[in-house]
């Protein structure tokens, strides 16, 4: 399979502990970004990295969030001190760069749910 | 006003029949424009690209309005799996890669 790959799918933890994220983007690449969707809702942009570089982040993005791509190849996105109202499913997406256009493709996400 | 927004359904239609969604946006500047499908409790998929002078893709008509500021996806002759949620996706054009995704419509197919 040579799509976009995340873990774990589910993670349910207590308020308060850390969790942390893995997504794996398409090989070819260069870009890829972290969205969080909530029940009825369309997923919400978080961030994005070009290659290693995170280029964007939202005003989402509490302190509590961190993410990383060392190596510009997989991504994590940690939580720390995590709190009810982070319950959502984390989805992961990739894309080629600007040349290739804006076409992005989601990993199956992993849902949290904070206790 | 929401930057993409989209009637949420549901719509629940009988199999064969055509059904359209709208789905308007609020920045003129928006560059890129796309319709994502959503099954129940898995990931987004990309369904199609909505190019300036529409496009079509087997059963799928896409349609873009800038000066109305709408993109619409027709279905037509449609199938029981094409239950899903469709999502409207905007490049609002103020960076290269952020887009925004309107909340989804909700479509059911019955026999």
């Amino acid at each position: 399979d040579t799509g976009v790959s995340q873990d774990p799918r589910h993670k349910i933890t207590k308020r308060g502990q850390n969790v942390t994220f893995r997504c794996d983007p398409i090989s070819e690449h260069n870009r890829l970004y972290w969205y969080r969707q909530t029940l009825g809702q369309g997923p919400e942009f978080l961030t994005y990295f070009q290659n290693e570089a995170q280029l964007e982040k939202s005003r989402l993005l509490s302190d509590r969030f961190s993410a990383e791509r060392p190596k510009g190849s997989f991504s994590t996105l940690e939580i720390q001190r995590t709190e009810q109202g982070d319950s959502a499913m984390y989805l992961c997406a990739s894309s080629r760069d600007l040349a290739g256009g804006y076409e992005q493709y989601f990993g199956p996400g992993t849902r949290l749910t904070v206790t | 006003r929401k930057e993409v927004e989209q009637d949420p359904g549901p719509f629940n239609v009988p199999e064969g029949a055509t059904v359209a969604f709208n789905c308007t946006y609020s920045n003129s500047a928006s560059q890129s424009f796309f319709w994502y499908r959503q099954d129940c409790r898995k990931e987004p998929k990309l369904l199609m690209s909505v190019y300036s002078s529409g496009n079509e893709d087997g059963r799928f008509t896409a349609q873009l309005n800038r000066a109305s500021q709408y993109i619409s996806l027709l279905i037509r002759d449609s199938k029981l799996s094409d239950s899903a949620t469709y999502l409207c996706v905007v490049n609002p054009g103020s960076s290269a890669s952020k887009i925004i995704f309107g909340s989804g419509t909700r479509l059911s197919i019955r026999p």
